[in-house]
C-alpha cells in the first residue's frame, strides 16, 4: 500500500513570496490533515479535512494560509505572502475513519520550507 | 484547554539500558485518546500506539511497553533493552472527543541511544 505522498520535499523562498505544497493521501482515506512543525517542537494542526469539507481550521492563519481539497482526494496548502516565521516542516497525514481525529494517522515525509 | 507535557527534552542512554519517556496530559473530556509517535532522523512520523480513556490496561509490544494512569494523567512509554535504532524524537499526543476533535502533540523527547 502506497503511503502519504508530499511534494516538494524542500523549498527555499524569500519572504513575501508565495509557495504551495501538495499532498496525496493513502487511497481511500477520507480524512486529511496539514500540520506545521517548527524545529524543536511538536507538530501543530493547521487544518483537517473530511472528504472535501473542512472539519477544523481554527489554528490556520487565514490571512496568509489557505488550503483546499477539491475532489476529496489530494490537497494543496498555500502560503501567500510568506514570512520568516513560516520556516518549518509541513506535514500531511491521512486517516481512514471519517470525522474522528482520534484514529491512527499516517504521515507523509513532509516539506521543509525555508523562508529567507 | 487540552495540553500535553513531555518534561524530558533530551535523554541519552547506553545501548541495552531501559528508558522511560514521560507524558502528562490535561483535558476536560471524559472520552479521549492518547497516542505515541516516533520521529526518526528521516523525519517521517510513525504511529506506535493508541489508547482510549476507558482502557487503563498496560500494554506490551516486544521491547515497548506503555503505562496509562488516569489518576495521575500520565501515559508513560518504556523501551526495554534499548537499541541504537531507537534513537529518535518521541511524541505523545492527545485527542479529545467530547468537546471536538482537536489533536494536540506534546513537544517531544529526543532519545539518543549510544553504542
Amino acid at each position: 500500500e502506497a503511503g502519504v505522498a508530499q511534494s516538494p520535499r524542500y523549498k527555499i523562498i524569500e519572504k513575501r513570496q508565495s509557495v504551495a505544497f501538495w499532498c496525496n493521501p493513502i487511497s481511500g482515506h477520507a480524512t486529511l490533515y496539514w500540520y506545521q512543525q517548527i524545529l524543536g517542537q511538536g507538530p501543530k494542526l493547521l487544518i483537517q479535512f473530511q472528504n472535501n469539507g473542512v472539519v477544523d481550521d481554527s489554528q490556520l492563519p487565514k490571512d496568509r494560509f489557505s488550503a483546499e481539497r477539491l475532489k476529496g482526494v489530494d490537497s494543496t496548502l498555500k502560503i501567500q505572502p510568506a514570512k520568516l516565521e513560516d520556516s518549518a516542516v509541513y506535514l500531511c497525514a491521512s486517516s481512514s475513519v471519517t470525522g474522528s481525529s482520534y484514529n491512527e494517522q499516517f504521515f507523509g515525509p513532509g516539506t521543509r520550507l525555508t523562508v529567507l | 484547554a487540552q495540553k500535553v507535557t513531555q518534561a524530558q527534552t533530551e535523554i541519552s542512554v547506553v545501548e541495552k539500558e531501559d528508558v522511560t519517556l514521560d507524558c502528562v496530559y490535561e483535558t476536560r473530556d471524559t472520552t479521549y485518546y492518547l497516542f505515541w509517535y516516533k520521529q526518526p532522523p528521516s523525519g517521517e512520523l510513525v504511529f506506535l500506539i493508541r489508547r482510549n480513556s476507558f482502557d487503563e490496561q498496560n500494554e506490551i509490544s516486544g521491547r515497548y511497553s506503555w503505562n496509562f494512569q488516569k489518576s495521575t494523567s500520565s501515559f508513560n512509554f518504556t523501551i526495554t533493552a534499548s537499541q541504537v535504532v531507537d534513537s529518535a524524537v518521541y511524541f505523545c499526543a492527545l485527542s479529545e472527543v467530547d468537546y471536538g476533535q482537536n489533536f494536540v502533540f506534546g513537544p517531544g523527547t529526543r532519545l539518543s541511544v549510544l553504542p
